[in-house]
């Protein structure tokens, strides 16, 4: 399996403009998470989703971030409009087993909004 | 809620031990995990503890006391490349998993 894909790498965007970012999970976890890292706040739960559906929103920052989950092999993560503090790696990530829980990261988005 | 502390820094010599501790206060707990990031790269998994004990994987082991609310991760032969920044991780409810602000480790020649 190639892992947890993430696109794009990088985005750099102006603030106020809308940034989507999109996760493929890996094929057969049915969990999938996406976190923000900052230096300040470090790795950040954002929300995550079981079978596609949201489980828990609680640490999305605010009404300017959404996040979808259409099926099994894709999510998306958006801002709008975007602000500079909005600035970091988002990283998605996906599970499937109940015992250890290891969640597979992927590569990250790196956002730089100015 | 949950909330874990870890030391910010550690540095260490290459070939030797180092020990990072965690300790966490947490609702709903299932186990503690670690996880190891190099600069620029995704976090990844080392090890998992659900029960009291140690659990060894290679050069890391991994320990857990419930009724201290504490676990450490040990790394043994030290090296260049295990310069990175470790992070534990309380499992609650669901899946869910909440991440410690990471203990960076400096291995020097």
């Amino acid at each position: 399996d190639a892992g947890v894909i993430q696109s794009p790498r990088h985005e750099v965007t102006e603030m106020g403009q809308e940034v989507t970012l999109r996760c493929k999970p890996i094929s057969g976890h049915d969990y999938l998470f996406w976190y923000r890292q900052t230096m300040m706040r470090g790795l950040e739960l954002l929300i995550y989703f079981n079978n596609n559906v949201p489980i828990d929103d609680s640490g999305m920052p605010e009404d300017r971030f959404s996040a979808k989950m259409p099926n099994a092999s894709f999510s998306t993560l958006k801002i709008q409009p975007s602000e500079p503090r909005d600035s970091a790696v988002y990283f998605c990530a996906s599970s499937f087993d109940p015992g250890t829980r290891e969640q597979y990261f992927g590569p990250g988005t790196r956002l730089t909004v100015t | 809620g949950q909330s874990l502390e870890q030391p910010s820094e550690v540095t260490a010599v290459e070939g030797a031990i180092v020990q990072i501790n965690c300790t966490y206060q947490t609702s709903g707990f299932y186990g503690l995990s670690w996880y190891q990031q190099h600069d620029g790269g995704a976090p990844t998994f080392l090890s998992y503890n659900g029960l009291d004990g140690l659990e060894e994987t290679g050069r890391f082991s991994s320990f857990l006391s419930r009724s201290d609310s504490y676990g450490y991760l040990l790394l043994q032969e030290l090296q260049m490349k295990d310069s990175a920044s470790y992070f534990c991780a309380v499992s609650g409810g669901y899946q869910k998993v909440t991440f410690g602000t990471g203990t960076k480790l400096q291995v020097i020649p």
